[in-house]
C-alpha cells in the first residue's frame, strides 16, 4: 500500500517552456502533498507544501510564480516549472501523506528535469 | 544552517558486517524517519520513531531515538548488498514538515 506516483521521471527540453510533473496518490487520498528539489548528491530541500483545495505554501526563497503548484483533488498534485531555464534542471521529488502525524509520508520516484 | 547532522557522510562495509548511521537534532523531534534511497531515484519508508526510547526493527535493520528525542541511529546486521544505497534521516519539528539530513552513502563490498 501507500503507492505514489510520479509522471514524467525524466524531461529534457528547451530553456523558456514549461513543464508540468504530476504526482498521484495510487491507494490512498493525501490531503497534503510535499514538493522536493534534489541537487546531486545533496539532501532533499522542501520546496512547497500543497493541500488539497488550497493555495501551496512555499518555502523561503522558493518562486512561487515560477513553480506553480495545483492540489485539485486528494489524489493529483502538479508541479509546474515556468519557462524553465538551464538552472532549473534538477531532481524534482514529490511526496503525499494522509496528513495524520502517525503516518509517514511516502515518495514518488522522482522527476529528472534538464532544460538545454 | 543544517538542523539535522547526520553522520558519517559515507561507509564501505565488508558484506556480512554491521553498521551504523546516526542522526542528530539541535531541537527535540515530534518525529524522526528514516528513509532510503537509490541515486536518482525516490525515497523508500523503511521506519517512523516518535516516542522517546523507541525502538523498531525490520529484518535486519534497527531504529532507535533516544529518550530526549533528538538523536536517532540506524543500525544494519550483517549487511548485504541489497542494503547499498543513500540512507536518509528526515525529522518533523513539529510542524508537519520533514527536514532531512545530507544523507550517509553505504556501500556494501563482497
Amino acid at each position: 500500500g501507500a503507492v505514489v506516483s510520479q509522471h514524467p521521471s525524466w524531461v529534457i527540453c528547451k530553456s523558456g517552456t514549461s513543464v508540468k510533473i504530476e504526482c498521484r496518490s495510487l491507494d490512498f487520498q493525501a490531503t497534503t502533498m510535499f514538493w522536493y528539489r534534489q541537487f546531486p548528491k545533496q539532501s532533499l530541500m522542501l520546496m512547497a507544501t500543497s493541500n488539497e483545495g488550497s493555495k501551496a505554501t512555499y518555502e523561503q526563497g522558493v518562486e512561487k510564480d515560477k513553480f506553480l503548484i495545483n492540489h485539485a483533488s486528494l489524489t493529483l498534485s502538479t508541479l509546474t516549472v515556468t519557462s524553465a531555464h538551464p538552472e532549473d534542471s534538477s531532481f524534482y521529488i514529490c511526496s503525499a501523506t494522509l496528513g495524520v502525524r502517525s503516518q509517514p509520508q511516502h515518495f514518488g520516484d522522482g522527476t529528472r528535469l534538464s532544460i538545454l | 544552517s543544517q538542523e539535522l547532522e547526520q553522520s558519517p557522510q559515507s561507509l564501505i562495509v565488508q558484506e556480512g558486517k554491521n553498521l551504523t548511521i546516526n542522526c542528530t537534532s539541535s531541537k527535540t523531534l515530534y518525529g524522526l524517519y528514516w528513509y532510503k534511497q537509490k541515486y536518482g531515484e525516490g525515497l523508500i519508508f523503511l521506519m517512523m520513531l516518535q516516542k522517546g526510547g523507541e525502538e523498531k526493527s525490520h529484518e535486519k535493520i534497527t531504529a532507535k531515538l533516544d529518550e530526549k528525542k533528538q538523536q536517532s541511529s540506524l543500525h544494519i546486521t550483517a549487511s548485504q548488498p541489497s542494503h547499498a544505497g543513500i540512507y536518509l534521516c528526515g525529522a518533523d519539528m513539529n510542524d508537519y514538515k520533514l527536514s532531512f539530513g545530507a544523507g550517509t552513502t553505504v556501500t556494501v563490498r563482497a
